[in-house]
């Protein structure tokens, strides 16, 4: 079945600092991947997503790229900020299954 | 983007009750989902709400303890029933629109703590 691996957080990170956030994914067939994002006391909001090998998401400042050859979907961005705190959800949805599937969620604090 | 509203937000309640969330869609959408998300956890999938048909619930989660209502294509419920301590999550309503194909959107979230 789907399974998707994240990195373990929490990760703690300066204002301006780069960020990374591993994610690999198994499934089979051709899935289209997504980035989720909680802010405290908020619902899920989708991030970015990439639905084909080779595509970028981007958004806020955040991108990641989806790598078959790898099968990783890593969610970067250049200079975090403050506002940028919050859980982070790598997920996917396709192949032979139509459900979305998410990773743990990795909590990302940024300090001032 | 669908705009979900899930109803009530956050509630208290005794071991051995059941509670009601209400989910409502300001638009039509194929797909209802409902998910649970416990403390510090992720996401895990209770059961796909199907309009005009039961809803399909995935392994480790039955009909008695989480039924669940689609009476039309903007509107769904999920009881949480005879409820014990370990029931204390975040339920989420989720749906996705038929024009966007593999996006979900989602409700904010009923968080329910049971004593």
């Amino acid at each position: 079945g789907n399974s998707v691996t994240q990195m373990e957080g929490p990760v703690t990170l300066s204002e301006e600092a780069f960020l990374t956030i591993n994610c690999t994914y198994t499934a089979t067939g051709y899935p289209s991947l997504f980035w989720y994002v909680q802010y405290p006391g908020e619902g899920l909001q989708l991030l970015l997503k990439a639905t084909k090998a080779d595509d970028k998401g981007s958004n806020k400042g955040f991108e990641a790229t989806y790598r078959k050859e790898t099968t990783s979907f890593h969610l970067e961005k250049g200079s975090v900020q403050v506002s940028d705190s919050a859980v982070y959800f790598c997920a996917l949805r396709g192949g032979s299954n139509y459900k979305l599937t998410f990773g743990k969620g990795t909590l990302l604090t940024v300090n001032p | 983007s669908a705009v979900i509203s899930q109803k009530p937000s956050r509630d208290i309640c005794q071991r051995g009750t059941s509670l009601t969330i209400q989910c409502q869609v300001d638009s039509q959408v194929t797909m209802m989902f409902w998910y649970r998300q416990q403390p510090g956890q992720s996401l895990t999938l209770i059961a796909t709400a199907n309009q005009g048909s039961e809803a399909t619930y995935e392994s480790g989660f039955v009909i008695d303890k989480f039924p669940i209502s689609r009476p039309n294509l903007t509107f769904s419920t999920l009881t949480v029933s005879n409820m014990s301590p370990e029931d204390s999550s975040i339920y989420l309503c989720s749906v996705e629109q038929r024009e966007i194909t593999g996006e979900l959107f989602f409700g904010e979230g009923s968080r329910l703590t049971v004593l």
